[in-house]
């Protein structure tokens, strides 16, 4: 079966980095495209960027353009999100989601469990 | 960017009861909207794409309807299961924007 399984927990500092991954099974997974949309506590889902998963190709939201990089490996089909200059806003659960087959449609039909980034001094 | 806008904020119905709860653009989308359910502490799940395609898997209760700038999401009779948050998400431009959210209880 389809599954997305994203890293545990992290805890960081203000202006620390943190990378969580994504290791998809049950599905070819350079046949597909990988977003990462985060969730801060009691706010909406917000987009972050996506990557190709067969050409490695990118698109990044605006509003993290600059601080953010996703990347993947295929040989171990697992996606990667790196955000970097952290801030205490920067506190949510992060999910990656998979977009239909060999498309970029912008909707998402399985979802990893989510990994918790807390940004604290 | 496209914005959102969910009503109401949060719901309280029966079991049984036919619930709706609509989303509106800020500009049109066409029918490029998506509709998910959010239950504590999950990721959310694909219900509707397309505005009104049922993703494989989903109970035929749930329906969406609209185009334009008006959407709708139908339960046609609500079951405990339904407690959640949902979310409706347009993805006509090259990105994609979330509402804030309806939350829907059980009387």
């Amino acid at each position: 079966q389809v599954q997305l399984v994203q890293s545990g927990a992290e805890v960081r500092k203000p202006g620390a980095s943190v990378k969580v991954s994504c290791k998809a099974s049950g599905f070819t997974f350079t046949n597909y495209v990988i977003h990462w949309v985060r969730q801060a506590p009691g706010q909406r889902l917000e987009w972050m960027g996506w990557i190709n998963a067969g050409n490695g190709n990118t698109k990044y939201s605006q509003k993290f353009q600059g601080r953010v990089t996703i990347t993947r490996d295929t040989s171990a089909s697992t996606a990667y999100m790196d955000l970097n200059s952290l801030r205490s806003e920067d506190t949510a659960v992060y999910y990656c989601a998979r977009d239909q087959e060999w498309l970029v449609m912008y909707y998402f039909d399985y979802w990893g469990q989510g990994t918790l980034v807390t940004v604290s001094s | 960017d496209i914005q959102m806008t969910q009503s109401p904020s949060t719901l309280s119905a029966s079991v049984g009861d036919r619930v709706s709860i609509t989303c509106r653009a800020s500009q049109s989308i066409s029918t490029w909207l998506a509709w998910y359910q959010q239950k504590p502490g999950k990721a959310p799940k694909l219900l509707i794409y397309g505005a009104s395609s049922l993703q494989s898997g989903v109970p035929s209760r749930f329906s969406g309807s609209g185009s334009g700038t008006e959407f709708t999401l139908t339960i046609g009779s609500l079951q405990p299961d339904d407690v959640a948050t949902y979310y409706c998400q347009q993805y006509n431009s090259l990105s994609n924007t979330f509402g804030q959210g309806t939350k829907l209880e059980i009387k």
